[in-house]
């Protein structure tokens, strides 16, 4: 099956500083998907990014499908982004990579 | 973005008994929903794929006869744990697609938190 390998796993920011989280993947996906894992456990989406480049704020995300790996950008970062960051891909089924979890201090 | 609700958020039960979660898209009609099951620190494992109108797909390791899934209809999909027991604890979170086929973006429910004393 696919392979879903995000890095790093772990990331302590200072408050106003940029990040980017990166997600690689073995095979052709349909779809890629970025989600935010708050403290409760609930998923919010952030971006639906098969291809291209998305931004929504001070986030942004950039797919190459041909390279097969994809790019979340987080700028001038603040302690509510803290918490679990997945990139899961579509190849028949989703698959989600393990996560890395961003903790920004003020 | 699109809206699916997940009941209950948190439940208890003893060990031997059987707890059902229920898993909604308000707002679209959904013939594929997924099942997940995340343990502490870990990353979200699909259970199951719920199909409505036919049988489920269950990943390699899942028990089918413990973790019953039915697909009522084009907005539900229920996940029955049976003779849960303490190792059942975990967190189940469902999903759905927004495109037929099981495509799309998909959108998670609240997720259910469950504790087997």
């Amino acid at each position: 099956g696919i392979q879903v390998e995000q890095s790093p796993p772990d990331l302590i920011l200072q408050e106003g500083a940029n990040s980017t989280l990166r997600c690689n993947f073995s095979d052709s996906v349909n779809n890629l998907q970025w989600f935010h894992q708050n403290p409760w456990g609930q998923l919010i989406n952030l971006f639906y990014i098969p291809s291209g480049t998305k931004q929504n704020g001070r986030l942004s995300a950039t797919t190459v499908a041909t390279e097969r790996y994809s790019l979340l950008y987080i700028s001038s970062s603040q302690t509510t982004d803290s918490g679990v960051y997945f990139c899961a891909v579509m190849g028949g089924k989703l698959i989600f990579g393990q996560g890395t979890e961003l903790s920004v201090k003020p | 973005g699109a809206v699916v609700s997940q009941h209950p958020s948190w439940v208890i039960r003893k060990s031997g008994t059987s707890v059902k979660i229920e898993c909604r898209s308000l707002d679209f009609q959904a013939t594929t929903m997924f099942w997940y099951r995340q343990f502490p620190k870990q990353s979200l494992m699909l259970m199951a794929t719920s199909n409505e109108g036919s049988k489920a797909t269950y990943e390699q390791g899942v028990e089918k006869d413990k973790f019953l899934i039915n697909h009522a209809s084009l907005t539900l999909s229920t996940l029955t744990v049976t003779s849960a027991h303490p190792e059942d604890s975990s967190f189940y979170i469902c999903s759905a697609p927004t495109s037929g086929g099981g495509t799309g973006e998909l959108f998670f429910g609240e997720g259910s938190r469950l504790t087997v004393l």
